[in-house]
């Protein structure tokens, strides 16, 4: 079955700056690449997703990459803000989606 | 549009008590349901899966059991709950079982005791 791993598990960056987060996949036959964003008690939220006909998607300060050859794709945060502060997942999906582990992103003001 | 609705939000039980937890969604027919657990400051485990009412998949053994018994209906169930059920449950839903984002609950959060 698919495996997802996610790195960093924390990541702490000074408000402004840019935050990755990385995710690598073991099945080559996933092709949907979801990013959630939880906040602290709260419910995982969708923040963006690609498709793996398309190698790069941008919304506003978020940008996902995805590189199916090395399977590996990334979520890019530009400009942060402590409001980005919380947990990101990444997930790939088949036919089934697995999640990565989780990054803890701290945005210090 | 679509909601979906988890209760309680909150739940503290004792060692061997039963469970009963109810997930339901609006605006959509025939979704794919899920429930996950999350440990505190872990990922999210995938405990069962529904592709239509009555159908059933389970991801690891456990003492917990779901049900389906309507289609926008999905229950998480423990006939007797251990220290270890302790976590933050979350109901999902989606359109297709892949390939789709799937929606979250506002999840429980139950503690044993």
């Amino acid at each position: 079955g698919e495996n997802v791993e996610q790195h960093p598990s924390t990541l702490s960056v000074q408000e402004g700056d840019s935050a990755v987060i990385k995710c690598t996949y073991s099945d080559s036959a996933s092709n949907y690449f979801p990013w959630y964003k939880q906040e602290l008690g709260k419910r995982p939220q969708l923040i963006i997703d690609i498709r793996s006909n398309v190698g790069e998607k941008k919304d506003q300060r978020i940008a996902v990459t995805l590189n199916k050859t090395a399977k590996h794709f990334s979520l890019h945060i530009t400009e942060t803000q402590p409001e980005d502060s919380a947990v990101y997942f990444c997930a790939a999906s088949d036919n089934d989606m697995r999640f990565g582990a989780g990054t803890r992103l701290t945005v210090k003001p | 549009s679509q909601t979906i609705h988890q209760w309680p939000a909150t739940l503290v039980q004792p060692v061997g008590s039963p469970l009963s937890l109810e997930c339901t969604v609006e605006g959509t027919s025939n979704p794919n349901l899920y429930w996950y657990r999350q440990a505190a400051g872990r990922g999210l485990q995938l405990l069962f899966y529904s592709v239509g009412i009555g159908q059933i998949s389970s991801e690891v053994p456990q003492n917990l059991s779901a049900s389906r018994p309507q289609d926008r209906q999905f229950i998480l169930s423990s006939k007797k709950l251990l220290l270890s059920d302790s976590g933050f449950y979350l109901c999902a839903w989606s359109v297709m079982k892949g390939n789709q984002p799937q929606h979250f609950g506002d999840g429980t959060r139950l503690s044993i005791l």
